[in-house]
């Protein structure tokens, strides 16, 4: 089975702080992603990447940067957290070839900023 | 702008009875639409998909129809279960290359014994 690990269930940051989201993949895929998902709102695409060393904004970037160094690793980085980024956070990746077709996500990690 | 629309409130049913959930989308030519499911405090999982030029798709009890003339596909589950209780998202592509998916809010079923 494909899995996809998030590092962290829970994260409690205060506000300012620089945070690191880690997400992992054993599948080989090439097509990563970062949504948020807030109640009333839905998942939200923050960024995804279809290649290391690529990156492309969604649809809330701001805020968050990424980093994909290597293929089955995509970290989302909050240069100062802010209060509005408490969240649950998804990565999500699909499988190759089929850019959106059935994405796995990770269990999440939900990140309180205080 | 693009839209998609789920029945925002809980959906009840008696178990045993089929439940039919909907997604309306406005503004969209999706060349496929997806259907995952989501237990609290976990991430989506993928349960169908269908192509712009499929009408229905079957797996077990599930059933994904998709009219692209009304802009609607229903999700049927035959022969409900306390256990499918989760909340329902559908997912659509925009046919735009890998862009990810755009997701639907979701809809809370509530499968009562």
């Amino acid at each position: 089975d494909v899995k996809v690990t998030q590092s962290s269930r829970y994260l409690v940051k205060r506000t300012g702080e620089k945070v690191f989201l880690e997400c992992v993949q054993d599948m080989d895929h090439e097509n990563m992603f970062w949504y948020r998902q807030d109640p009333g709102l839905g998942l939200r695409l923050i960024y995804f990447s279809y290649d290391v060393k690529m990156k492309e904004k969604g649809d809330i970037p701001e805020g968050y940067s990424v980093s994909r160094e290597k293929k089955e690793r995509f970290s989302l980085i909050l240069e100062s957290a802010s209060t509005n980024q408490t969240s649950m956070y998804l990565c999500a990746s699909s499988i190759p070839g089929s850019s959106n077709e059935k994405l796995f996500f990770g269990s999440g990690t939900q990140l309180s900023v205080l | 702008s693009q839209k998609i629309e789920q029945n925002s409130e809980a959906l009840n049913i008696q178990e045993g009875k089929t439940a039919t959930l909907t997604c309306n989308y406005t503004n969209y030519s999706p060349a496929y639409l997806q259907w995952y499911r989501q237990d609290p405090g976990r991430g989506p999982v993928f349960l169908l998909l269908i192509r712009e030029n499929e009408k229905e798709k079957r797996k077990e009890r599930l059933k994904v129809t998709f009219d692209t003339t009304l802009k609607q596909s229903l999700f049927h589950i035959t022969a409900s279960q306390p256990a499918d209780s989760a909340t329902y998202l559908c997912a659509l592509d925009s046919g735009g290359g890998a862009d990810g998916l755009t997701f639907g809010k979701g809809t809370h079923l509530i499968i009562q014994p």
